[in-house]
């Protein structure tokens, strides 16, 4: 059993469209992280939560701690947002990740 | 600030040899991580350090494999001796308590 779930594992989408990645974990979490990785393989870490919803620019995440989920939108996506989305818990001392959604984004 | 820096960029080397991957964290961040990605088991938290303390090392997949945080500002990761299934990127990152983590460019290991 994974303790952290991602759906959907990919998505096309056409330049504009409002995108909803969610993650959903089993474990008691001090905090998410939502990270993104582009093809290059290089990995920036979007977001830190333990509550509520935080925004940046066209990416917002959200949290709900009694429901164990989270999801990621992003408004007015654009081709360069294509990259894979990683969700992952800190539970104690561990981390926990989940195995990622492709986004495609096609002008 | 210049970023995590890792090196090497990319290592190709023979099984049983020993492999060095080096980080060097951003000035002030308190923790250190060392993560494994390949496309077979996706990304995996190897061990991580706060202030230069190595805090859970569950991750680290065998004795083979080594880490060390010196000092706050530079960590290894060391396998010894190298095997072809160790072949992967290495990501090292860090942060400061409550802020997110910055990553290095990665380490892409070739055990051949």
């Amino acid at each position: 059993k994974n303790e952290v779930e991602q759906s959907p594992q990919n998505l096309t989408a056409q330049e504009g469209e409002f995108i909803t990645i969610n993650c959903s974990y089993s474990v008691g979490i001090s905090a998410l992280h939502w990270l993104q990785q582009h093809p290059g393989g290089g990995i920036v870490s979007l977001f830190m939560l333990s509550s509520g919803k935080k925004k940046h620019g066209r990416l917002i995440a959200t949290i709900n701690i009694q429901e164990k989920h989270s999801s990621l939108h992003i408004t007015a996506s654009h081709p360069r947002d294509s990259a894979v989305y990683i969700c992952a818990v800190h539970s104690g001392n561990q981390f926990y990740f989940g195995t990622g959604t492709s986004l495609t984004v096609i002008p | 600030d210049a970023g995590v820096i890792q090196s090497p960029r990319h290592e190709v080397t023979e099984m049983g040899q020993e492999v060095t991957l080096r980080c060097k964290p951003i000035s002030g961040h308190n923790s250190l991580f060392w993560y494994r990605q390949t496309m077979m088991r996706g990304l995996e938290l190897l061990i991580y350090f706060n202030n230069n303390v190595p805090i859970d090392d569950s991750g680290m997949p065998e004795d083979r494999f080594s880490a060390k945080m010196p000092n706050a500002s530079f960590s290894t990761l060391k396998i010894q001796p190298s095997e072809p299934r160790d072949s992967a990127v290495y990501f090292c990152a860090s942060s400061h308590r409550n802020y997110g983590y910055t990553f290095g460019s990665g380490t892409r290991l070739t055990v051949v």
